[in-house]
């Protein structure tokens, strides 16, 4: 079974702080995502990564940067926390043919902003 | 704009019964659309995936079923059980990596 493992479950941080988020998959997988999820808007793509290195804008990429610097491990980081980016934040990974295979979901990081 | 919609935003059933979830889009072009379970505290979980040329798919207890020419999709969850509970998401692929996401229909399934 694939395991996509987010190094936080719960993480408090204080406004203008620079946070990182971690995810690693261990199948492989070429792409990864990194997606916030709020009540009543369902998940929004920040970026995502189709190989090393490389990365695309998603749909809300706005004070947020990334880094894939491995296959396996995809960071999000918010280079000034503020409190709107308090959130549910769920990192994915997949096969190639994004659309035609299934993401495969970390159990999310839990981000409150003071 | 490319847009999922599903109804109802919540729902509470007794155990033993069935649900319907209903899914509207309007994505163009229309390359899949799949179902995604999201227990409370965890990642989403897929459950099914339909193409264009599939009109009903069941996995289980789950059956998913898409008309393409009205852009509707349902899952339709038979003899619910307790651990049914969860928000059920619905995804539309319009190609390559991009998604559109519905805001999830939040099923509880009550003794």
């Amino acid at each position: 079974d694939v395991k996509v493992t987010q190094s936080s479950r719960y993480l408090v941080k204080r406004t203008g702080e620079k946070v990182f988020l971690e995810c690693v998959q261990d199948m492989d997988h070429e792409n990864m995502f990194w997606y916030r999820q709020d009540p009543g808007l369902g998940l929004r793509l920040i970026y995502f990564s189709y190989d090393v290195k490389m990365k695309e804008k998603g749909d809300i990429p706005e004070g947020y940067s990334v880094s894939r610097e491995k296959k396996e491990r995809f960071s999000l980081i918010l280079e000034s926390a503020s409190t709107n980016q308090t959130s549910m934040y769920l990192c994915a990974s997949s096969l190639p043919q994004g659309g035609g295979q299934p993401q495969h979901f970390g159990d999310g990081t839990r981000l409150s902003i003071l | 704009k490319n847009q999922v919609e599903q109804s109802p935003q919540s729902l509470i059933i007794l155990e033993g019964k069935n649900c319907t979830l209903q899914c509207n889009y309007t994505v163009s072009p229309f390359s899949n659309l799949r179902w995604y379970k999201q227990d409370t505290g965890r990642g989403p979980v897929s459950l099914t995936i339909m193409t264009f040329s599939e009109n009903t798919k069941s996995n289980g207890r789950y059956t998913a079923t898409l008309d393409a020419d009205t852009k509707q999709s349902s899952l339709h969850i038979t003899a619910s059980q307790l651990s049914d509970s969860a928000s059920y998401i619905c995804v539309v692929s319009a190609g390559g990596n991009k998604l559109v996401f519905g805001a999830g229909t939040i099923l509880r399934v009550k003794s």
